[in-house]
Order: structure tokens, then C-alpha cells, then sequence
């Protein structure tokens, strides 16, 4: 087991422009999450999954990010009509069952750039 | 509402001298604590987590935290920094019926030689 992957690591996109981000989860983990780091801050929660059900979206996801998780594997953030705004670190984690009992592994994030 | 507090920013240790950084919380019930560490364009690590019990948990590369409850305080420790642990450092709190983390804004660890 690897851990979490996270793909691409980096990308840079013109404003306006779709992207779409990839998370491997740690393969036995049911619940996967994902969170935006923005510079000089810590990481704030954005939503998370509970195999392929979308359980709970945070305010900072507005309308123009969506994310998915088919099969309850592997998931992916889109966000359209990219802004500044978006340029983040965003952050894939994945826990088996609740967090309460074993805490999260993160991937190593995609580093977003809108210019 | 849930929150964390790290009140320092940046701190310079040298290499060799103890280390301790501060976490305040800000929590209803019992908290479920975290300290990550952070290294340049990396994801976050696990060095810690506090969830009952002995109140001086160890971590992984020779760091400890103690929770103390009437402090609201869980500050992360280590007796003798190395270069390497320059990086930055995490602390969280679980919230949200115990399925997402309610981080602080991070405390920027230098090492001087």
C-alpha cells in the first residue's frame, strides 16, 4: 500500500478554464476527504465521503466545484470556470471508518495556479 | 464554535535545543487532538494524536504532546531538534461529529545550525 495519491501535483490553468483533480484513497479506507490549504493557512475542510455517498459539503464549496466519488474508490474535484481565487493546495485524505479512531493519511495535495 | 488557536507564527530554534509549540483549543465535549507536520510542498503527517487517556502522548520522530485539560492547551514537544524537523507544524481538532479536522493557521519551525 502506497498511501494516498493524489494527481496531478501540480497544475497550472488560465482563468476560466475546467480542471478536474484525482484522489486514491489508502485502498481499505471507506470514508476519503477533501480539504483547500490556501498560503500561510491551515487546511479547511471542503467535503467528504462515506464509500461513494457525499455525506457532507462545506460552504467553501460553492457551485462551480463539484466532487464525486463512483464505486467508492478513487475520487475526483472538478472545479469550472476557474478564478485566482482557487489557487490552493488541495488536499485528499482517506480514514477506515471515523476519524476518531485512527485519524487520517493525507496525500501529498495538488498545487493549483490560476493565472 | 470549534477552533484551534497556534499563537506563534514562526519560531527559530537551533539545532540541538528543546522545542515547544503552542496549541490552544476551543471545544465543548472531550477533543479529539492532532499535531501534522508539514514540509515544503508536501501533505500533512501524522505525528500525534491525543484521544483519552494518559494525558503525554508520544509520537513518531521523538515528539510528545500533553493535553491538559485546564490550559485548553496541547502543546507539542521535543527535547532536541534536529535540521530536519524544520518544517511546519499542524494542530487539529476533530469536529463535525467527528468526521472532518478544524486546524490551526500553522507554526513555522526554523532551525539554525
Amino acid at each position: 500500500d502506497t498511501g494516498v495519491s493524489q494527481n496531478p501535483r501540480h497544475k497550472i490553468t488560465k482563468r476560466g478554464q475546467n480542471v478536474t483533480f484525482r484522489c486514491d484513497p489508502i485502498s481499505e479506507h471507506n470514508r476519503l476527504y477533501w480539504y483547500r490549504q490556501t498560503l500561510g493557512q491551515g487546511p479547511e475542510f471542503l467535503t467528504y465521503f462515506q464509500n461513494e455517498a457525499q455525506l457532507e459539503k462545506s460552504r467553501l464549496l460553492s457551485d462551480r466545484f463539484s466532487a464525486e466519488r463512483p464505486k467508492g474508490s478513487f475520487s475526483t474535484l472538478e472545479i469550472q470556470r476557474t478564478e485566482q481565487g482557487d489557487s490552493a493546495m488541495y488536499l485528499c485524505a482517506s480514514s477506515l471508518g471515523g476519524a476518531a479512531n485512527y485519524g487520517y493519511t493525507f496525500g501529498s495535495g495538488t498545487r493549483l495556479t490560476v493565472v | 464554535a470549534q477552533s484551534v488557536t497556534q499563537p506563534d507564527i514562526h519560531i527559530t530554534v537551533s539545532e540541538g535545543a528543546s522545542l515547544e509549540l503552542r496549541c490552544n483549543y476551543s471545544y465543548g465535549a472531550t477533543p479529539y487532538l492532532f499535531w501534522y507536520v508539514q514540509s515544503p510542498g508536501q501533505g500533512l503527517q501524522l505525528l500525534l494524536k491525543y484521544f483519552s487517556g494518559d494525558t503525554l502522548v508520544q509520537g513518531i520522530k521523538g515528539f510528545e504532546a500533553e493535553f491538559k485539560r485546564s490550559q485548553s492547551s496541547f502543546n507539542l514537544r521535543k527535547p532536541s531538534v534536529h535540521w530536519s524537523d524544520a518544517a511546519e507544524y499542524f494542530c487539529a481538532v476533530l469536529t463535525g461529529g467527528g468526521n472532518k479536522l478544524t486546524f490551526g493557521t500553522g507554526t513555522q519551525l526554523k532551525v539554525e545550525l
